[in-house]
């Protein structure tokens, strides 16, 4: 069964530096997301993507977080300088539609600690 | 806000037994969607109804919506072992978004 999976599966890094979280949805979907839950919370989320433009993102998506589809497979959340605040579970998804007529698939998350 | 909230927040139940969860919600909804996370594991998606729906199954899950009430349940039945984990309600507000808002959860125990 197709499934969108992510890479790293756990991520630490230096408050202050970059990090790249890497996607790769289900081949013949159109809409990508990325959310974040932050441990004991809410899933929240943080944009989508369609097209090849952000179509939606959410307040907590500023200017230090980018997306991009650098290729025809991959889908990448970049953090540009990383906070502790920013340590959480990642976790990217794809539909085949828009979420009104289909449902999304999630991968199994990246867990980035920041310390 | 317009966020979901589930109740109960955790529910204990024995092999073989049914476990009912809730889900409200605020505003008008496009559709509703259950979903399954393992401790510490990705979202698994269980089922999606849409406003105009009022019941769907598959297999053993059976998703209600009453939207006069605002509101959503997910039955289980003959619940097993394997059904422990935390479910989520997210829902897809009305208007041109492809935004998911997710509940609090409710995380389901399963005693063999």
């Amino acid at each position: 069964e197709p499934e969108v999976t992510q890479t790293p599966s756990h991520q630490v890094t230096q408050m202050g530096q970059e990090v790249i979280l890497r996607c790769v949805p289900i081949s013949n979907h159109l809409y990508f997301y990325w959310y974040r839950q932050i441990l004991g919370q809410k899933v929240e989320f943080l944009v989508s993507f369609y097209n090849n433009e952000i179509s939606e993102k959410s307040e907590i998506f500023d200017d230090q977080f980018s997306v991009e589809r650098p290729d025809g497979s991959n889908f990448t959340l970049k953090i540009r300088s990383t906070k502790l605040e920013d340590s959480a579970m990642y976790f990217c998804a794809s539909s085949e539609q828009g979420q009104l007529n289909t449902e999304a698939f999630f991968g199994q998350g990246t867990r980035l600690t920041v310390v | 806000s317009q966020q979901g909230e589930e109740d109960p927040q955790a529910l204990s139940i024995q092999e073989g037994e049914n476990a009912t969860m809730n889900c409200s919600y605020k505003t008008s909804i496009n559709n509703l969607q259950w979903y399954r996370q393992n401790s510490g594991r990705g979202l698994v998606h269980l089922i999606l109804i849409r406003s105009n729906e009022r019941e769907k199954h598959s297999g053993r899950l059976r998703v209600t919506l009453d939207t006069s009430k605002k509101s959503s349940s997910l039955l289980i039945t003959a619940s097993r072992a394997a059904d422990t984990a935390s479910y989520f309600c997210a829902t897809l507000y009305g208007g041109a978004t492809n935004k998911l808002i997710f509940g609090t959860g409710t995380l389901l125990a399963v005693q063999p």
